[in-house]
């Protein structure tokens, strides 16, 4: 079965600095992976996802992932955060067969400070 | 517009009793699935459903519920076995199983 680990469950930076939301996962097979944003009591949107193709996945604001296959990691990025990037991000994979089930990391709360 | 409804926004459950939520989607998808979230833990499944008519149990499924009698509606009832419901639960569809999930804007289910 397939699992993933968000390494910091809260990021706090500066708004234009640049961030990087760790993710890493382990699966026996080929997988999907995704990132989802949540803002506070909302649902979730999808940020980007990785199915193949291209290792850097570029995303809806401003943010990109680049999928590594051999260190298991899709980390995410942001060149130049705003204050409107306060939120907590999710990164989930899924096996490429079967039922191919969403498994969600446990998150990571960005904050952002003016 | 297209897109996940849930309704309540907000749900409060007493002791020994049944609360149903809702989960609506007119965007003719055919998998749906129902999360719950706590804090700190997540995301983790409940029940998922590939089609009309069936339906998956996930990693939580004990005290929980479902029916798939439409393709448009995937209700989820916690019963009074689920000892701590408190949480906010998420619907989600996707065209098929193993494509995007689109997520709807979650019940917070809260124990008087």
């Amino acid at each position: 079965a397939q699992s993933v680990t968000q390494l910091d469950s809260q990021v706090p930076v500066f708004e234009e600095a640049p961030v990087e939301l760790r993710c890493n996962y382990s699966s026996s097979v080929s997988v999907y992976l995704f990132w989802y944003v949540q803002y506070p009591n909302q649902g979730l949107q999808l940020l980007l996802k990785y199915l193949s193709g291209s290792t850097l996945v570029k995303g809806i604001n401003g943010f990109e992932a680049e999928f590594n296959k051999s260190q298991t990691s899709f980390h995410l990025r942001k060149p130049s955060v705003h204050i409107s990037d306060t939120a907590e991000y999710f990164c989930a994979v899924s096996e490429n067969w079967g039922a191919q089930k969403l498994v969600f990391g446990q998150g990571t709360r960005l904050t952002i400070n003016p | 517009d297209g897109g996940i409804t849930q309704s309540p926004k907000y749900l409060f459950r007493k002791e020994g009793q049944n609360v149903t939520l809702s989960c609506e989607q007119n965007l003719n998808h055919d998998a749906m699935y129902w999360y719950r979230q706590d804090p700190g833990q997540g995301l983790r499944l409940i029940y998922y459903s590939q089609i009309v008519n069936d339906f998956q149990k996930g990693d939580i499924a004990e005290g929980y519920s479902v029916s798939r009698e439409k393709k448009e509606s995937f209700p989820l009832t916690v019963t009074s076995a689920q000892k701590n419901p408190t949480a906010f639960y998420l619907c989600a569809s996707s065209i098929m199983p193993g494509e995007t999930q689109y997520f709807g804007p979650g019940t917070r289910l809260l124990v008087l």
